[in-house]
């Protein structure tokens, strides 16, 4: 079970918007970043988002990230076929006994 | 930019294996680097991390100092030595650059490596 929270899967019809929570602790989302992955299957991941809201050179603006506390959102608005994949939020955790990183159980997102 | 891992393979329980990452494109001695994988079927899990001058390393606590990150710069590679090898760790094993602006923000990956431990 991830320290990290997302709900194991989501879906809507295109053109339809859809949100990824993602919960975590104090020690990790509340305290750090947040990052976003999106994984097309068979594909390496892909940065989709970082720093809680920017969207690295190439992404869409239809994906957009946020975070309130200890919990962080991923939007997709106008929703497309090829948006269907596995979405990972991510976020360094600062547990003195050991720091290191997390991600999420991750997403799958159905496009209908 | 290019990761290309390699020295994935078929091992038993109790064995060890080295895994690298070829990089390219880039200057890869000004980069910190991780590596992630991906149990087939399951998400990503993050598994190590060292930075540019190797001055900071991290790893998993789920690993019990069993996998050991390096670099050569001069080579510019990244190594994953496994030892004592367990079933739980057959995955998909993935090396990614951090991006240089934002901590734990992996913005290059290679296509990975597979690990299968099996007697």
């Amino acid at each position: 079970q991830s320290v990290l929270t997302q709900p194991p899967s989501a879906s809507g019809t295109p053109g339809q918007r859809v949100t990824i929570s993602c919960s975590g602790s104090n020690s990790n989302i509340g305290n750090n970043y947040v990052y976003w992955y999106q994984q097309l299957p068979g594909t390496a991941p892909k940065l989709l988002i970082y720093r809680d809201n920017q969207r690295p050179s190439g992404v869409p603006d239809r994906f957009s990230g946020s975070k309130s506390g200890t919990s962080a959102s991923l939007a997709i608005s106008g929703l497309r076929s090829e948006d269907e994949a596995d979405y990972y939020c991510a976020a360094w955790d600062d547990t003195l006994s050991r720091p290191g990183g997390l991600f999420g159980g991750g997403t799958k997102l159905t496009v209908l | 930019v290019q990761l290309v891992e390699s020295g994935g393979g078929l091992v038993k329980p109790g064995g060890s294996l080295r895994l690298s990452c070829a990089a390219s494109g880039f200057t890869f001695s000004t980069y910190s680097m991780h590596w992630v994988r991906q149990a087939p079927g399951m998400g990503l899990e993050w598994v190590s991390s060292i930075s540019a001058g190797s001055s900071y390393i991290f790893y998993a606590d789920s690993l019990k100092g069993r996998f050991t990150i390096s670099r050569d710069n001069a080579k510019n590679s990244l190594y994953l030595q496994m030892d004592s090898l367990r079933a739980e760790d057959t995955a998909l094993y993935y090396c990614a650059r951090e991006l240089s602006t934002a901590h734990y923000a992996m913005d290059v990956w290679g296509q990975g490596t597979t690990v299968t431990v099996s007697s």
